[in-house]
């Protein structure tokens, strides 16, 4: 049972560059989301997904986007990346949302800097 | 709107010192809450959740209780090892809405 998992650890982009960070979990788990993780700022939700095949923006989805084609993934492309997506990514997933099941089962992020 | 106010780190104690990290909240209902902890270079994990006044959420060592009276949910250890060196998220889940964190804050241990 590997919970959930993220890839890649690290990731270093020059400006205006594309990729897509992987998010995968083994829980069975309906909720999937994307955090960014900023100094002095928390946490800020991207994107999430109520389910296979739904998406939502969250707080600060403008730049990136998701898809969710398989229950278990949840990917986050940049299509063209900006220094001010450097960040730490954050994926979590979690079996409903509100009250209190819904406590929330984060991977280890993904470090990326942009150039 | 709901919201999660905790005090500003970086907190800095000595080995076995008290610890209280202080959470507020403003929601309506009746939402669950939570503290969540991130040792460096991790990602988040549960440390402790209540889901209705008065309960006390217990784990590792670590207290809080969900005070509706005062809003509050402040996260106590009688006595902190250098390994509780972390930052630690208060986290409130509305009945009908995403969860929602505070921005963190950050424990130093000496020893």
């Amino acid at each position: 049972n590997a919970g959930v998992t993220q890839t890649p650890k690290f990731r270093v982009l020059k400006t205006g560059q594309s990729m897509t960070l992987l998010c995968a979990q083994d829980m069975n788990h309906e909720y999937m989301y994307w955090y960014r993780q900023d100094p002095g700022m928390g946490l800020r939700l991207i994107h999430y997904s109520v389910g296979e095949g739904t998406t939502a923006k969250g707080e600060v989805p403008d730049g990136y986007n998701v898809s969710r084609l398989k229950k278990q993934n949840f990917l986050l492309g940049l299509e063209s990346a900006a220094p001010s997506q450097t960040s730490v990514y954050f994926c979590a997933s979690s079996s409903s949302s509100g009250g209190a099941s819904d406590t929330q089962y984060f991977g280890p992020g993904t470090r990326l800097t942009v150039l | 709107g709901n919201s999660v106010t905790q005090m500003e780190g970086p907190v800095t104690l000595s080995e076995e010192a008290f610890l209280t990290i202080n959470c507020t909240y403003t929601a309506t209902g009746y939402p669950s809450l939570f503290w969540y902890v991130q040792y460096p270079g991790e990602g988040l994990q549960l440390l402790l959740k209540a889901t209705k006044a008065d309960d006390k959420g217990s784990n590792k060592g670590f207290e809080a209780t969900y005070r509706k009276e005062t809003t509050s949910f402040h996260l106590e250890k009688g006595s902190v090892q250098v390994s509780d060196s972390a930052v630690y998220f208060c986290a409130l889940s509305p009945r009908d809405d995403k969860i929602i964190f505070g921005k963190g804050t950050r424990l130093h241990i000496l020893p």
